[in-house]
C-alpha cells in the first residue's frame, strides 16, 4: 500500500534554532518527492521537489535530502524564523499515475 | 495571476442541503483535483480531471459530483451534505499528470451541522 509517513507529529523550537522534519515513504513505482509548507488557513506550497537521482536540493533556508534506497526524506530548517511557523507536508508521486501521496505533516511552532 | 481560486472560503449547510464550490485557475494547466482535509489526516483525492471534458474518481469520491466546465474551471457538487463532509477543500492544478508541481487554492471551509 502506498504510504507517506511524517515524524515528529508536532515540533516546538526557539527562533534562530535548526530543525529536521522526517518523511517515510513506500510509493512505487517512485516519480518524485515535495515537501510543501502550508500555513494556517491557506493552500500548500512548495518548496522544493526531489527526484530519483538526487540526493540533495536547497531552497534558502530549507534544505531537502532523499535517500532512494532507504525510502527516506528529510527537510532541514536553519536559523529558524517566526514566519516558518507552519505544518510541512512530504508528498509523494507515483510514477505513470496521477497519484500524490500526501503525509499527514508536521505542525512546526518558531517561538520568540 | 491569481495562481488558483476558490469560492467561497467559508460555508455552513444544514444536513441534506446542496451547494457547489467553484474553483478556477489561470495558469493554463490542463490537470486540476479536488481534495479534502481533515485533522490528522493527510490531503485525500476526491475527483479529479486529467483534462478538459474528462473527470475520474480519486479515493473518496462518494458524496460528492464535479464539472469541467471548461480548461479554467472546475467545480465540486455536494448534493445532500452530511456532517461527515464537514472538511477544508482544496482545489488544486498541475500542467499535467504524473508528478508535476500541484499549485493549490487557498482552501474553502464547509462545516455541515
Amino acid at each position: 500500500k502506498n504510504q507517506v509517513e511524517q515524524s515528529p507529529q508536532s515540533l516546538i523550537i526557539l527562533e534562530g534554532k535548526n530543525c529536521t522534519l522526517q518523511c517515510n515513504y513506500t510509493v512505487s513505482p517512485f516519480s518524485n518527492l515535495r515537501w510543501y509548507k502550508q500555513d494556517t488557513g491557506r493552500g500548500p506550497v512548495s518548496l522544493t521537489i526531489m527526484t530519483f537521482s538526487e540526493n540533495t536540493k536547497s531552497n534558502g533556508r530549507y534544505t531537502a535530502t532523499l535517500d532512494a534506497d532507504t525510502k527516506q526524506s528529510s527537510l532541514h530548517i536553519t536559523a529558524s524564523q517566526l514566519s516558518d511557523s507552519a505544518s510541512y507536508i512530504c508528498v509523494v508521486s507515483a510514477s505513470g499515475t496521477y497519484k500524490y501521496i500526501f503525509g499527514t505533516g508536521t505542525r512546526l511552532k518558531v517561538l520568540a | 495571476n491569481a495562481g488558483v481560486t476558490q469560492t467561497p472560503k467559508f460555508q455552513v449547510l444544514k444536513t441534506g442541503q446542496s451547494m457547489t464550490l467553484q474553483c478556477a485557475q489561470d495558469m493554463n494547466h490542463n490537470s486540476m483535483y479536488w481534495y479534502r482535509q481533515d485533522p490528522g489526516m493527510g490531503l485525500r483525492l476526491i475527483y479529479y480531471s486529467a483534462s478538459e471534458g474528462t473527470t475520474d474518481k480519486g479515493e473518496v469520491p462518494n458524496g460528492y459530483n464535479v464539472s469541467r466546465l471548461n480548461k479554467r474551471e472546475f467545480s465540486l457538487r455536494l448534493e445532500s451534505a452530511a456532517p461527515s463532509q464537514t472538511s477544508v477543500y482544496f482545489c488544486a492544478s498541475t500542467q499535467a499528470l504524473d508528478g508535476y508541481e500541484q499549485y493549490f487554492g487557498p482552501g474553502t471551509r464547509l462545516t455541515v451541522t
